[in-house]
């Protein structure tokens, strides 16, 4: 069954600690992204990556880092510099061929500091 | 700067109405145009993909008219299932480097249809 997975579902972080975000995904897509939701708001592009051992910068990618080690996995840390990490992460993929750029989506996982 | 703009709704209508989504953007290099559907607390899913000026897939009709940087989805027959947020999402063009462009993603519409 392909698809993208994302865990944990929830994280809660005290403030000050790092924590990574796993996304995997078997669909044998080149491309990954990592995106934030905020309540109200669109998401936003954080990282993403179009081949292993390489990622580019989104908008906001102050307080975040990523490694793209394997084509199947793109995790994501958030780091303390990140000053307000409260929201729904997402992370998709897509085929590197699709001039559209239609992406899939894991799950997502909620991110509470305490 | 507002660069794919949504109404909010939301949307309140009656099983088996007809409704329609708009959406507008501002960058005329735009690419390509979708159409996503998000549950709430849920991942959002690729309702469709907008290819030249629309196409349609059973109740669902989209349209895009680029002279006018406009895009719409209009759904027939609303079932209760339909209830969600839409979000218009529009691929712009490469902006950070790589290949494929990146996709901007408007605040989305809420629908929610009533027995």
């Amino acid at each position: 069954d392909g698809g993208i997975t994302q865990s944990p579902k929830y994280l809660f972080r005290k403030e000050g600690q790092n924590v990574t975000l796993s996304c995997e995904q078997n669909l044998n897509h080149d491309a990954m992204y990592w995106y934030r939701q905020d309540p109200g708001q669109g998401l936003r592009l954080i990282y993403y990556s179009q081949i292993v051992n390489d990622f580019q910068k989104g908008d906001i990618a102050e307080g975040y880092s990523v490694s793209r080690e394997k084509k199947e996995s793109f995790p994501l840390t958030v780091t303390s510099a990140q000053k307000n990490p409260t929201a729904f992460y997402l992370c998709a993929s897509s085929t590197s061929g699709s001039k559209y750029n239609e992406q899939f989506f894991g799950p997502g996982t909620r991110l509470t500091v305490l | 700067r507002k660069e794919v703009e949504q109404d909010p709704g939301p949307f309140n209508v009656p099983e088996g109405a007809t409704v329609a989504f708009n959406c507008t953007y501002s960058n005329s290099a735009s690419q390509s145009f979708f159409w996503y559907r998000q549950d709430c607390r849920k991942e959002p899913k690729l309702l469709m993909s907008v290819y030249s000026s629309g196409n349609e897939d059973g109740r669902f009709t989209a349209q895009l008219n680029r002279a006018s940087q406009y895009i719409s989805l209009l759904i027939r027959d609303s079932k209760l299932s339909d209830s969600a947020t839409y979000l218009c999402v529009v691929n712009e063009g490469v902006r950070y480097g790589g290949s494929q462009g990146n996709l901007i993603f408007g605040k989305g519409t809420k629908l929610s249809v009533k027995p």
